[in-house]
């Protein structure tokens, strides 16, 4: 099946610093990945869409100038977590549709867990 | 989008059959239902989706009555790895359709 990558996995930060998260589609193009953030035993919760060449679209509630998303290219979405605070620290997750030949399916990439001290 | 409504937890023994049920009442016509298996700081995935009757593959089966306002997945003969939470999701096929997440089953096999 289609493979999305995330980068890194981990990440500690000090408070007031941003971090940049990647996510990659590796053998498909993405014009659309969206964006989760889930805390300990909590479902993921949407935070936005991530449109290739445009801008994002951040659910309510979602602060943009806070998390910054650009999708330059197909295969790449990035998320940036601007002057991060405690709070910040979650569980970060990318998705990007692909059509496997039979359906189309929600792939995930392995999460990015964010601790901010 | 529909929302959908599912158990909080199940319990089971290693090497029974798990039904999680899932009810989506307001499902729309052209709805597919999706479910997903997440384990502890990974990305859900994917494991069985369907639109009508029964699906099945090589991990699980999905039961969708004819009204399809509720829908069953069923993991054959379980082991302790199938320790998860279960998420049922509810939507179009539209490459750009949002995947929202509803509260899921954590499932919590025994030995």
């Amino acid at each position: 099946g289609a493979v999305v990558s995330q980068h890194p996995s981990r990440v500690i930060c000090k408070s007031g610093t941003s971090v940049k998260i990647e996510c990659r589609s590796l053998d498909f193009q993405a014009t659309t990945m969206f964006w989760y953030r889930q805390f300990p035993k909590q479902s993921l919760m949407l935070m936005a869409t991530s449109n290739e060449g445009s801008k994002a679209t951040y659910e309510q509630g979602v602060e943009k100038d806070k998390f910054l998303i650009n999708h330059a290219s197909l295969t790449l979405s990035t998320l940036t977590v601007t002057s991060a605070h405690p709070e910040d620290s979650s569980f970060y997750i990318c998705s990007a549709r692909a059509w496997t030949g039979q359906n189309t399916e929600a792939f995930f990439g392995q999460g990015t867990r964010l601790t901010v001290v | 989008l529909a929302k959908t409504t599912q158990p909080i937890s199940m319990d089971s023994y290693e090497g029974q059959e798990v039904n999680i049920t899932c009810s989506h009442n307001n499902i729309a016509t052209n709805d597919y239902i999706t479910w997903y298996q997440q384990f502890p700081s990974q990305g859900p995935r994917f494991i069985i989706q369907g639109y009508k009757t029964k699906v099945t593959n090589e991990v699980a089966s999905l039961f969708i009555p004819a009204d399809r306002k509720s829908s069953t997945l069923s993991l054959p003969r379980v082991s302790l790895s199938d320790t998860a939470v279960y998420y049922c999701l509810v939507g179009d096929q539209a490459g750009g359709f949002k995947t929202i997440f509803g509260a899921g089953t954590r499932l919590f096999v025994k030995a």
